[in-house]
């Protein structure tokens, strides 16, 4: 069974630019959620897909947008980047059929904004 | 705003101590999920208790949930230094969105 995937491990960017995170979802699962999680604080939900679909969103920006592909992998998106971005982004995937699913986390993607 | 807020900040202890972490949340939930995180890596699951459960165990951990306080806590017993960690709960919604508190940092001193 293989577990979530995240890439790049670590990012270093510019205020302004762009930048795309990725994540391979576990075998078997059908949603991702994306998290961000700042320097000592919880991770704060940010969407979630389901059947290639936004599922839910948190209190961003629509500056941050995402895409699940048919593989259920997924793409996390940041336009416009600001200084606050710096962070750690956190994929977690599941599998959602009535009875709760528990969520199986990457090892996330650290932002560095400058 | 943060669904779980996690009671204390920190927590440090002994190893062969028992550990206890609290959690209250603000809104009904589907189900309450305890995490653990290592430092810079992802979170992993360690229990799952559901809104009509009160007392849930898997192997050293025992959890409760007091669904009329909107309150849950994590017993970690005999702790390990490897149990040294930040343990998050998330309360989750019907709509499969899961809200994290900020976490209690656990040292456990060999």
């Amino acid at each position: 069974e293989t577990g979530v995937t995240q890439s790049p491990t670590h990012l270093i960017k510019t205020r302004g630019q762009q930048v795309t995170l990725r994540c391979s979802s576990q075998s078997g699962h059908n949603t991702v959620s994306w998290y961000q999680q700042a320097l000592g604080q919880g991770p704060q939900f940010i969407f979630q897909y389901y059947r290639e679909e936004e599922n839910g969103r948190g209190n961003f920006p629509p500056r941050f947008s995402g895409l699940q592909f048919p593989n259920y992998s997924s793409e996390l998106n940041v336009n416009a980047l600001e200084l606050d971005d710096s962070a750690l982004y956190l994929c977690a995937s599941s599998f959602r059929q009535g009875t709760p699913s528990p969520l199986h986390f990457g090892n996330g993607t650290r932002l560095t904004v400058t | 705003s943060q669904q779980g807020e996690e009671d204390p900040q920190a927590l440090s202890i002994q190893e062969g101590e028992n550990a206890t972490m609290n959690c209250s949340y603000k809104t009904s939930i589907n189900n309450l999920q305890w995490y653990r995180q290592n430092s810079g890596r992802g979170l992993v699951h360690l229990i799952l208790i559901r809104s009509n459960e009160r007392e849930k165990h898997s192997g050293r951990l025992r959890v409760t949930l007091d669904t009329s306080k909107k309150s849950s806590s994590l017993l970690i017993t005999a702790s390990r230094a490897a149990d040294t960690a930040s343990y998050f709960c998330a309360g989750n919604t019907n709509a499969g969105k899961s809200t994290f508190g900020d976490g209690t940092t656990l040292t456990v001193k060999p």
